[in-house]
């Protein structure tokens, strides 16, 4: 099986713009989750998918916003960019049920 | 508030001796408590969890033991090799959903 895919891996922004993530679960995987990670504050989660539903979301203001299409596939999007949203962007899929979650490679988004 | 923690930010070792990363966690609500390796340039890559009513739990070359009285869980790797240098994370979260909860992380590495 091919694992999670996410695109574009390296992206360059200027404050105020938006951006759009993509990421492609493993195939039958129902579940994708989305995480932020930097070096000061690690890995902390944005938000869960579950059959085109949100079903967990971290503490991140508005401007951070997901959906889920039929195909499983997700969207993240950050509106009003910030310096501080600089980040790698991380998708993780699952089952949904119990098990583990298999991350992508990432997005390194870099605001300027 | 749900917190997972590490005690060391690095672990050096010799090459073909075993690793022990230790992890402290706050939230006895949770579920599942599970070790992530992250490589560089690459997302975390699942190793090993364990349900929260086991002490104990086995894989290849990994050993994750679970102490509940003290809210401590540590993966144990043995005859370390140099393919397992990398930062470790441990996590947990809850049975319904899948928001995971990471620790700051230990960097391992690996001597020749």
């Amino acid at each position: 099986k091919a694992g999670v895919t996410q695109t574009p891996r390296y992206l360059i922004k200027t404050r105020g713009q938006q951006v759009t993530l993509s990421c492609s679960p493993i195939s039958g995987h129902r579940s994708v989750s989305w995480y932020q990670q930097t070096p000061g504050q690690g890995l902390q989660f944005l938000f869960e998918y579950f059959s085109e539903t949100q079903r967990n979301k971290g503490n991140f203001p508005g401007r951070f916003s997901g959906r889920q299409f039929s195909n499983s596939r997700s969207e993240m999007n950050v509106s009003t960019l910030e310096l501080g949203d600089s980040a790698l962007y991380l998708c993780a899929s699952s089952t949904g049920q119990s098990g583990g979650q298999y991350f992508g490679p990432g997005t390194r988004l870099t605001v300027t | 508030g749900e917190s997972v923690g590490l005690h060391l930010p690095t672990l050096s070792v010799q090459e073909g001796d075993n690793s022990i990363i230790n992890c402290a966690y706050s939230n006895s609500a949770s579920d599942y408590f599970i070790w992530y390796k992250q490589e560089s340039g690459k997302g975390p890559q699942f190793i090993i969890d364990i349900r929260s009513n086991m002490d104990k739990r086995q894989g290849q070359r990994v050993t994750v033991l679970l102490n509940k009285t003290v809210k401590h869980l540590s993966l144990q790797i043995a005859a370390t090799q140099p393919g397992d240098s990398a930062v470790y994370f441990c996590a947990e979260r809850k049975a319904a959903g899948n928001k995971l909860t990471f620790g700051g992380g230990t960097r391992v590495l690996v001597k020749p």
